[in-house]
């Protein structure tokens, strides 16, 4: 399954599948990227980080695509686990802003058994 | 594992008292932020702190906010007096201290879940 950005900010998948979620960032100045993964009452936690010189990066299960053409960074999460329910931001480095991180408004992953 | 801590996780009040949140940083985090999260949304910045001083509270409603870090170590947010508006989640995150020179990894604590009535 896949999301279209934050204009649709559910995705759905059967366990076991891939997930990609997308994010759109405002700044073609921003030079480092996170994507954060946030459960029903807790605080967001770090999953994946991304700097501007780089195009793609690895984790476990994880991976971050960066295109910094059109302004577009992606999450891939392989083999998709009903713990991997949360809601998944990206946020972006502001350097013009004494590096202020902007976090995007979310995107809901909902995981089936 | 390094945590950031934060009390109260929850708290409910009646609009025009005072509220106060603490927070605590993984230890050696010169950089600590307060945030702040409305359901359904990212987490905002409200201040960041440089160690004991404050590097941007450009957000902060000050009129009724405010934020002190004496020994640049743990920290608390206040509010008074409180709002039905100010109903959110406060999250406090720390990083090590780069952040003027590169972009850098900030760590959120569990949140403090106010409710305004």
């Amino acid at each position: 399954g896949e999301s279209v950005g934050l204009h649709l900010p559910t995705l759905s998948v059967q366990e076991g599948d891939n997930s990609i979620i997308n994010c759109a960032y405002s700044n073609s100045a921003s030079d480092y990227f996170i994507w954060y993964k946030q459960e029903s009452g807790k605080g967001p936690q770090f999953i994946i980080d991304i700097r501007s010189n780089m195009d793609k990066r690895q984790g476990q299960r994880v991976t971050v695509l960066l295109n910094k053409t059109v302004k577009h960074l992606s999450l891939q999460i392989a083999a998709t686990q009903p713990g991997d329910s949360a809601v998944y931001f990206c946020a972006e480095n502001m350097r013009e802003y004494g590096n202020k991180l902007v976090f995007g408004a979310g995107t809901i992953l909902r995981v089936k058994s | 594992e390094a945590e950031v801590a934060q009390s109260p996780r929850y708290k409910i009040t009646e609009k025009s008292q005072a509220v106060a949140f603490w927070c605590d940083p993984i230890s050696g985090h010169a950089t600590l932020y307060w945030y702040r999260q409305i359901l359904g949304q990212g987490p905002e910045l409200l201040v960041q702190f440089q160690d004991e001083s404050v590097v941007d509270d450009s957000q902060l409603p000050k009129d009724r906010f405010s934020a002190e870090r004496l020994k640049g170590v743990d920290s608390t947010l206040k509010i008074q007096p409180a709002e039905l508006g100010d109903s959110a989640m406060y999250l406090c995150a720390s990083s090590l201290g780069l952040a003027a020179i590169l972009g850098e990894t900030q760590y959120f604590g569990p949140g403090t879940r106010l409710l305004v009535l």
